[in-house]
């Protein structure tokens, strides 16, 4: 089956710990995505990805990391920089603009809290 | 102002009864509309694209009024099972991959 595999589901981080996200698609979809979602709040872009070694920051980028060296997978880091990580973070992916509809699929989530 | 609002609700509603959702956007040249549903701590997930005739899926009905630049979402008979946060998301506009969430209406739905 097509999808997003979001790991872990949960994640504990220390304080001064940076600590990795993983997002694996095998949609072949180009565009990949990381949002963050506090409670009560809507999605707020991180990073956002168009194609393979190329990456954006989003609106709150500032203490998080991305890579996108394969077109399958984009993972986010998130440093010791980030004072308040606590969130449910989710990651999306949409195929090439022209190549379907310009929807975002979801992957499950991971939630991180801080020890 | 919010590039995308919504009413974040409670909207509490008796099952059967019918329920409206509008989201208003302030960037005249967005292109893509979408209502996503999502449950407590789980991903969001579409519930369907919001095209300039309007568009139906069963007891959900989605519009979009450009000129006021707001989309709506009825949803007729509600059940138990709607009750979910529902979110507004609006493309930034054409040629870009940037999208836009509402912070999401809950409903309820009671028995």
């Amino acid at each position: 089956d097509g999808g997003i595999t979001q790991s872990p589901k949960y994640l504990f981080r220390k304080e001064g710990q940076n600590v990795t996200l993983s997002c694996e698609q095998n949609l072949n979809h180009d565009a990949m995505y990381w949002y963050r979602q506090d409670p009560g709040q809507g999605l707020r872009l991180i990073y956002y990805s168009q194609i393979v070694n190329d990456f954006q920051k989003g609106d709150i980028a500032e203490g998080y990391s991305v890579s996108r060296e394969k077109k399958e997978s984009f993972p986010l880091t998130v440093t010791s920089a980030q004072k308040n990580p606590t969130a449910f973070y989710l990651c999306a992916s949409r195929p090439r603009q022209g190549y379907g509809e310009e929807k975002l699929f979801f992957g499950s989530g991971t939630q991180l809290s801080v020890l | 102002r919010k590039e995308v609002e919504q009413d974040p609700g409670p909207f509490n509603v008796p099952e059967g009864a019918t329920v409206a959702f509008n989201c208003t956007y302030s960037n005249s040249a967005s292109q893509s509309f979408f209502w996503y549903r999502q449950d407590c701590r789980k991903e969001p997930k579409l519930l369907m694209s919001v095209y300039s005739s309007g568009n139906e899926d069963g007891r959900f009905t989605a519009q979009l009024n450009r000129a006021s630049q707001y989309i709506s979402l009825l949803i007729r008979d509600s059940k138990l099972s709607d009750s979910a946060t529902y979110l507004c998301v609006v493309n930034k506009g054409s040629g870009t991959y940037k999208y836009i969430f509402g912070t999401g209406t809950r409903l309820k739905v009671l028995a």
